[in-house]
Order: C-alpha cells, then structure tokens, then sequence
C-alpha cells in the first residue's frame, strides 16, 4: 500500500528564516511526486511535479528536491505570504492507477513579519 | 486559460438526501479525478474517469458514484447520505493522466445535517 509521511505537522518560521519540509514515502514504483500549496478554503495549487532521484526544480523561493525515499521542499527567505499548507502527494508506477494521487497530511506552515 | 471549474461552491444537505457535484475540466484535458477532503482523513481518492470511463476507483462505499461526458465535464453523485460525508470535494484535470501534473479546482464544500 503506497504511503506519505511528512513532517514536521506544523512549522513557524520568522520571516525570512529558511527551513524545510520533508515528504517520505513508500510506493509501487514512481511515476511523480508532486508538492502542492493549498489556501485555507481553496484548492491545492500545482507547485511542482519530480520524477527520479537526484532531480531538483525551482520556483522563486521554493526549492524541491527528490531522492528514492523522500522529498525535501526548501525554502528559502520566506514571507507572510508563504504561510499555508504544504501537500506532498505519489503517484504510483502501476499503469492501471491511471493519474491517482496517494496525498499526505500536509505541513501548515506559518511565516510571521 | 481557464482553470478547473465546481459548481456549486457551498452546499448544505440532510441525512439520508442525495446530492450532485459538477466539475468542468481545463480545456483539452480528459482526466477528471475526484477527492474528498477532511481535517482527520486529509485528501483520499474517489475515482477518476478518462473518456467516459471510469479508469480507476478508491475505498469509498457503492454510495459514491460518478460519470463523466464526451466534453470530459464530470459529474459526482452521494446517495443517502451520512453525516460523515461532511467534507470538501475536490475535482482534479489533467491531459491524459499517467505522469501528468494534475490541477485542482477550488472544491465544493459538502454540509450534512
């Protein structure tokens, strides 16, 4: 059964203080692992999608990165605007799972000015 | 470009009633997959439909049904329902599924009294 772990639950940070997130998982082969930011009463926003270990990507102040058992979202110098929560969710390697996702509880991320 | 649409936004039912949820996809895409999110469970996998078929189905009772159109909108039926179906129900598109992001609508926030 795939599974996603991340931690910490919930994070305060000043701003401009970086720190990161963690994403564990375990899973049937990989065909993405996928962050995203979700506003409370919203839907989860598209941040980023990572396909084998060793790649990274960017996005303003947000870096992720990928190895074969977990995922690290950086961030770095973070704003007020930053503050939200962070899913990190697997899509399995097995054809007949189509685009399902395996989500999990999320990081609620707080940046204070 | 348009992004994932949900009609309605906010929808307040009594046990035991049915309700249906709309979603229209972002224009080309054909995958339509749906969640249910709550504060215990987080974001858990309904179904998705390719093509007017449903490709894949998550662990949720035979009360959840689902269908999708030749223009690739979907809709998302709860028969009788449950106090515990309470929850926000997210929509999500992609192009064909597989390793393709998938984007999230805005959700329909789901009240059961």
């Amino acid at each position: 059964e795939d599974q996603v772990t991340q931690s910490p639950e919930a994070l305060r940070l000043q701003e401009g203080e970086s720190s990161s997130l963690n994403c564990s998982y375990t899973v049937s082969g990989l065909r993405g692992l996928f962050w995203y930011r979700q506003d409370p009463g919203k839907g989860p926003e598209f941040l980023f999608t990572l396909y084998s270990a060793g790649e990274e990507k960017e996005k303003e102040r947000l870096k992720a990165t990928l190895t074969k058992k977990e995922s690290f979202l950086h961030i770095t110098a973070p704003k007020p605007e930053d503050s939200a929560t962070y899913l990190c969710a697997v899509r399995p390697g097995i054809e007949t799972s189509g685009s399902r996702l395996t989500f999990g509880e999320g990081t609620q991320l707080t940046v204070n000015p | 470009k348009a992004g994932v649409t949900q009609t309605p936004r906010y929808l307040i039912k009594t046990r035991g009633q049915q309700v249906t949820l709309s979603c229209s996809p972002i224009s080309g895409h054909r995958s339509v997959s749906w969640y249910q999110q709550t504060p215990g469970q987080g974001l858990q996998f309904l179904f998705e439909y390719f093509s007017e078929t449903q490709r894949n189905k998550g662990n949720f009772p035979g009360r959840f049904s689902g269908r999708q159109f030749s223009n690739s909108r979907s809709e998302m039926n709860v028969s009788t329902l449950e106090l515990g179906d309470s929850a926000l129900y997210l929509c999500a598109s992609s192009k064909l599924g597989g390793r393709d992001e998938q984007f999230f609508g805005p959700g329909t926030r789901l009240t059961v009294l």
